[in-house]
């Protein structure tokens, strides 16, 4: 299984501020992943990364307030921009287990954004 | 579209009982993958088991079980002898291949899950 590791695990940001969220695997992977799970909710997939091409967003995600960075296959930053209260969230960031049959994947342990 | 259901919000069970999770699905993929993962207060997700569509014995991995009942298009997580460590929020989820022809898991809402000593 993958080493998935986030910084940071969490922090208490102002409004109107930016975090940028890092994810680090421990193998080379394809396809990275970025959750956003707001309080008491499932995940909701915000976009899908591969390394050497721009990010995919899903629908109610754009670019402006969310930019990825996949520089290469063990690495992936996520910017939260602008920060209002409403992106008080935990953000995960998952990969792909390579050569796995079943598209398992393997997350990392979140970070928690509180947004004042 | 695709669709996954968990209509049990919260349970409460006694320890050492055994305790059904229910999911059910709603997808037009011919083929695609089952899964259930366990959120613990921490934050972290952990995978639990994968049944894929067309596994036809139910997966187990330990003291969890999957019963796929594909006609029904469920999915149900059975925890046997559950411990005070299983209290935790439980998801399903399910493999779906997008317009990109990326696989992507589709989550359920979730079911909290509470064992009483």
């Amino acid at each position: 299984s993958a080493v998935i590791s986030q910084k940071p695990s969490r922090d208490i940001c102002q409004r109107g501020t930016s975090l940028t969220i890092q994810c680090q695997v421990d193998s080379q992977v394809t396809m990275m992943f970025w959750y956003r799970q707001q309080p008491g909710q499932s995940l909701t997939l915000i976009a899908t990364a591969n390394q050497g091409s721009e990010a995919t967003y899903e629908s109610g995600f754009v670019i402006d307030k969310f930019p990825i960075s996949r520089p290469n296959l063990t690495f992936s930053t996520l910017t939260v921009s602008n920060m209002s209260p409403e992106d008080s969230s935990i953000y995960l960031c998952s990969v792909e287990r390579e050569g796995a049959y079943n598209n398992e994947q393997f997350f990392g342990p979140g970070t928690r954004l509180t947004v004042l | 579209a695709q669709k996954i259901t968990q209509t049990q919000p919260g349970m409460f069970v006694q320890e050492k009982e055994a305790v059904t999770l229910d999911c059910t699905y709603d997808t037009s993929d011919q083929s695609y993958g089952l899964f259930w993962y366990k959120q613990p207060s921490s934050g972290e997700m952990i995978f639990l088991i994968y049944q894929g569509s067309y596994d036809e014995q139910n997966a187990t991995e330990g003291r969890y079980s999957l019963n796929f009942q594909k006609a029904r298009k469920s999915a149900n997580l059975v925890i046997s002898a559950s411990q005070l460590g299983d209290s935790a929020m439980y998801f399903c989820a399910m493999s779906h291949l997008d317009m990109d022809s990326n696989y992507q898991l589709i989550w359920g809402a979730g079911t909290k899950l509470i064992i009483k000593p």
